[in-house]
């Protein structure tokens, strides 16, 4: 039983590149998550999936895109990668109703 | 939307004492309140949670107390000792049943001094 695994964990892109950061779960949890983590602003929802085929928008989703075609997969593509969004990434997934999320150890991302 | 402010920022005491983390929330509808700790490099990791029907909740050293009717909830870690030192989170969570959202307060350092 691995959990979150978010792959890969350092990442350095160049402005207008684009790229897909992986998660996977193997706990055959329904809801997944992307947070991103920057100093002094806690965690933002960038989207969500409460089960495969559905995804929705959270807090600050503009530049991402996610997708959902089975129950352990979540991955977020970036379609043009901007200084703005370099952060530290993480992925983190639930049972359905109002459980613990269990976090990945995250993707730290630079956008130069 | 849910707003969860957490205080204080950055939190420093002595190796034995308390240390009291406090956050508020905007939607009464919240349901769900874990805590998170995060260490250097590693990603959140949940260390309780207390639903809205309950006031307050134990865990050897750690506590957590809800006020559901003034919107605010704190952590209590009692005895600290070095290894305590980190980030901590709270964070609320509204399960709609359809979905929910987990919305994080900006985080408290945690320094635990010999």
């Amino acid at each position: 039983n691995a959990g979150v695994t978010q792959t890969p964990k350092f990442q350095v892109l160049k402005t207008g590149q684009s790229m897909t950061l992986q998660c996977a779960q193997d706990m055959n949890h329904e809801y997944m998550s992307w947070y991103r983590q920057d100093p002094g602003m806690g965690l933002r929802l960038i989207h969500y999936s409460v089960g495969a085929g559905i995804t929705d928008q959270g807090e600050v989703p503009n530049g991402y895109n996610v997708s959902r075609s089975t129950t352990e997969d979540f991955p977020l593509r970036l379609l043009s990668a901007a200084p703005s969004q370099t952060s530290v990434y993480f992925c983190a997934s639930s049972y359905r109703g109002a459980h613990g999320y269990t976090f990945g150890s995250g993707t730290r991302l630079t956008v130069v | 939307g849910e707003n969860v402010e957490q205080h204080p920022s950055t939190l420093s005491v002595q190796e034995g004492d308390s240390a009291v983390i406090k956050c508020t929330y905007s939607d009464s509808a919240s349901n769900y309140f874990p805590w998170y700790k995060q260490e250097l490099g590693k990603g959140p990791q949940l260390i309780i949670d207390i639903r809205s029907n309950v006031g307050e909740k134990k865990d050897q050293r750690i506590a957590v107390t809800l006020n559901k009717t003034a919107k605010h909830f704190s952590l209590h870690i009692t005895e600290t000792q070095p290894e305590d030192s980190a980030v901590y989170f709270c964070a609320a969570l509204r399960d709609t049943g359809g979905g929910n959202k987990l919305t994080f307060g900006t985080g408290t350092q945690l320094k635990v001094e010999l």
